[in-house]
Order: structure tokens, then sequence, then C-alpha cells
């Protein structure tokens, strides 16, 4: 069965820095989708970066980006110029091509802490 | 705005009495979701409806139920079967299953119980 593992339970980062978040994962499969999803203090939990298993080129959206290294098996998330707005819960999660949302598979979280 | 709406927002029970948490979205979403969010332990699946009138259990279902009359709610029902219910729970929508895993997460409810 897919597993995601985040092993990290919270991490914190002076403001400004750049903060790397861990999450790997186990599948048999060579075909899959990565996910970070952010779950600020306000509680909605919103996509931040969508990661595609064929693909080799790192997915990035604006301030994050990822290092997805697929024979590893690691999937992390890098934060740069962190802002206090960065403060929230991160999720990594896992879904196989052709599988339902609901199949989605979910690590355990990030409590990620910014210090001003 | 577009978006999902769940309430309330914090709600409080005592023992052996039912509660039901509402969950509304105005996306047009066919597909809806209820998880429980409990420290160290992620998201785990409750119930899913993919079409109106028809919902799954999920991974966690015994105590929980739902119902899907419209498209745009789901509302959750924690009974009193369920043996710890004091959890934070998410619903969530998505337009069926594409893009893969975007999903669309109301602000969550805090249920305790005392």
């Amino acid at each position: 069965a897919q597993t995601v593992t985040q092993s990290q339970p919270e991490m914190s980062v002076q403001e400004a820095e750049t903060v790397t978040l861990s999450c790997t994962y186990d599948t048999s499969e060579s075909d899959y989708y990565l996910f970070w999803y952010k779950q600020p203090p306000s509680r909605q939990m919103i996509l931040v970066i969508r990661q595609e298993a064929y693909k080799q080129q790192n997915a990035t959206e604006n301030r994050f980006s990822v290092n997805f290294q697929k024979a590893a098996k690691s999937f992390s998330l890098k934060i740069s110029d962190s802002q206090l707005g960065d403060a929230a819960m991160y999720f990594c999660a896992y879904v196989r091509p052709g599988r339902s949302n609901y199949q989605l598979i979910w690590g355990a979280g990030t409590k990620l802490i910014i210090k001003p | 705005d577009g978006g999902i709406t769940q309430s309330p927002k914090y709600l409080f029970r005592k023992e052996g009495q039912n509660v039901t948490l509402s969950c509304e979205q105005n996306l047009n979403h066919d597909a809806m979701y209820w998880y429980r969010q409990d420290p160290g332990q992620g998201l785990r699946l409750i119930y899913y409806s993919q079409i109106v009138n028809d919902f799954q259990k999920g991974d966690i279902a015994e105590g929980y139920s739902v119902s899907r009359e419209k498209k745009e709610s789901f509302p959750l029902t924690v009974t009193s079967a369920q043996k710890n219910p004091t959890a934070f729970y998410l619903c969530a929508s998505s337009i069926g299953n594409s893009p893969p895993g975007e999903l669309f997460f109301g602000e969550g409810s805090r249920l305790t119980v005392l």
C-alpha cells in the first residue's frame, strides 16, 4: 500500500530565509501525482503545488518549489524568502493517475513557524 | 465569491448527543468529502460523495452519517456511536477527479465533546 511520510512535525525559520520541508512516499507505481497543501491558521487548506511523476522538471510556484527525486521517493518543498504569511501546516499528498480524489493519501503534516 | 462554507466553526457537545456539521458549496462541484483531522495523523476520510444522492464510506465512517440530497450540501452527523468525536472536521469538494488531487476546502469545524 502506498504511504506518505512527513518526518518533521514542526519546523521553524527566520523571516526572509529559506526552509525545506521533507516528504517521502512509498509506491511501486511509476506514474503518480504529488501535492503540497498549505493550511494557514484560518484553516482553509489550499493547494500550493502539484508534481507529475513522469515530468523531470521540478514544479515551481513563485517562492515555492519542489525537489522531486523519483528514485529516492522524496518530494521536498522549498520556500524561499519566507514570509510571516507562510506560517501554516503543510501537508504532502499522493494519488495515482486515474484514481479518484477520495483516494488521496495524506502525510501527517509539518507545522511551519516563521520567526520575525 | 465561490467557496465552501462550514458551520458552526466551534461546537460543543455532551456525550450521548448527535451533532450535525453543515457543509455548503457554491462551486458547482460534483464531488464532496468529509475529513477528520487529528494532531499528528494528517487527514482521514470519513465519507465522500461523487454525485448527488449517492455517497460512500471512507476509511473511518463508523459513528458518522451523511446525506447528499442537493449538489451544494453535504452535512455530516456525528452520532453518539462515535467513540472519540473530539476533532477538527474538514469538508472539501472537487470537480470530479480532474485535475487530479485538486480539492477545495472549507475552514473547518472544531467539535469538542464535554
